[in-house]
């Protein structure tokens, strides 16, 4: 079934360091990749998406490249803020029903 | 501005108790879902509703059921509570032409004693 691998975390970085978080996938088909944000007490939000292959996804200054060939959509950013201190969840769409598959999460900690 | 509300922050209860977590959407979707999130696990979809009356389990729908009686509102239903139970509860909706994207609420943190 589909399934998605995310780097464990934390990940500490400090302000104006650039972000990696990695994400790999296995799927049938043509999924949808996506990254959700969750800042401290608060609910999942979109973050970015790609819906077919080679597409890039951006947004905020976060951006992740949809590779067919590698299964992965990395989430990457420049140069990081305090204020992007969150958890970071990938996730795909099957075909068919809009059921999304997360991974676990990639807690982010930017220090001033 | 569109919105998922669940109607409890934070709970408590006792083993054995029956609970009710209510979400409604105002954005006319059609897709509706119950996810749990723990450490170390992400989000498990618990069950999942693509019309009214229509339910679909999820992949650990044991010890849950739901109810989609309206559109916009979406419950879940814990029988018997149990102390692994314990964790936060995430309602979220979807449109059938949206490709995939979830709009989620803010979460209900229930904690079974």
């Amino acid at each position: 079934g589909n399934s998605v691998t995310q780097m464990e975390g934390p990940v500490t970085l400090s302000e104006e360091a650039f972000l990696t978080i990695n994400c790999t996938y296995t799927a049938t088909g043509y999924p949808s990749l996506f990254w959700y944000v969750q800042y401290p007490g608060e609910g999942l939000q979109l973050l970015l998406k790609a819906t077919k292959a080679d597409d890039k996804g951006s947004n905020k200054g976060f951006e992740a490249t949809y590779r067919k060939e590698t299964t992965s959509f990395h989430l990457e950013k420049g140069s990081v803020q305090v204020s992007d201190s969150a958890v970071y969840f990938c996730a795909l769409s099957g075909t068919g029903f809009q059921k999304l598959v997360f991974g676990t999460g990639t807690r982010l900690l930017v220090s001033p | 501005d569109v919105k998922v509300t669940q109607s409890s922050r934070y709970l408590v209860k006792r083993t054995g108790e029956k609970v009710f977590l209510e979400c409604v959407q105002d954005m006319d979707h059609e897709n509706m879902f119950w996810y749990r999130q723990d450490p170390g696990l992400g989000l498990r979809l618990i069950y999942f509703s693509y019309d009214v009356k229509m339910k679909e389990k999820g992949d650990i729908p044991e010890g849950y059921s739901v109810s989609r009686e309206k559109k916009e509102r979406f419950s879940l239903i814990l029988e018997s509570a149990s102390t692994n139970q314990t964790s936060m509860y995430l309602c979220a909706s979807s449109s059938h032409t949206a490709g995939g994207e979830l709009f989620f609420g803010e979460g209900s943190r229930l904690t079974v004693l």
